[in-house]
């Protein structure tokens, strides 16, 4: 089993809807989590960070933390089709962690 | 800034060829990523850098592989002999901090390169 699970869909959905994604993990020492954003042929963008549980909303991006259950989500309001992209997940479990554990990517289409 | 500078952006060689991949990595960083990006593994960290030193390679897949970082504003993956099983999209990636735990450390990845070993 990996340590960081997340479905790679792929998830299709029409210009305005809600977009949800999320990841489970196993190691309970995770306290950093991560959304990436990667455009088609390009490297992996920080789009999210939140620490700990708990929501942080950043413009039409929420992140929610949920520890006890471990399982994160990320939800796009508004969508649009320049959100467009695969959703990576990551994590560590200390602030000067180097190495992250990364999902495998959700690939996001939003329609026009 | 111009962000982390990956080259060659593809590159497609022979089996049993040597390739280097090269990486300028943003001016400040003190530490140096190597990733390596497939459909069935995802995205590995391969190698660290701090520092310009070598931290930890653990990840790096066999004895084929090496990386080297002789100066603070450049390095190196080098794969010899290259075999069918490297093709993948591979990163390299910098950060001021030691990691991506706190927000002022943000990994900044490359473009990446390419690679197809035929």
């Amino acid at each position: 089993q990996k340590e960081v699970e997340q479905d790679p869909g792929p998830l299709s959905v029409p210009e305005g809807a809600i977009v949800s994604l999320n990841c489970t993990y196993s190691n309970s020492a995770f306290q950093y989590f991560m959304w990436y954003r990667q455009y088609s042929r390009k490297g992996p963008e920080l789009l999210m960070y939140t620490y700990s549980s708990g929501n942080k909303e950043d413009g039409r991006f929420t992140a929610q933390v949920d520890k006890s259950s471990k399982y994160i989500s990320l939800f796009i309001r508004d969508s649009q089709p320049s959100d467009s992209a695969t959703y990576l997940c990551a994590m560590s479990a200390g602030s000067n962690d180097y190495k992250l554990s990364f999902g495998a990517g959700t690939t996001v289409t939003v329609r026009a | 800034d111009a962000g982390v500078i990956q080259s060659p952006r593809h590159e497609v060689t022979e089996m049993g060829q040597e390739v280097t991949l090269r990486c300028k990595p943003i001016s400040g960083h003190n530490s140096l990523f190597w990733y390596r990006q497939t459909m069935m593994r995802g995205l590995e960290l391969l190698i660290y850098f701090n520092n310009n030193v070598p931290i930890d390679d653990s990840g790096m897949p066999e004895d084929r592989f090496s990386a080297k970082m002789p100066n603070a504003s450049f390095s190196t993956l080098k794969i010899q002999p290259s075999e069918p099983r490297d093709s993948a999209v591979y990163f390299c990636a910098s950060s001021l901090g030691v990691g991506q735990g706190a927000t002022g450390n943000t990994i900044y990845f490359g473009e990446g390169s390419w690679l197809t070993v035929v």
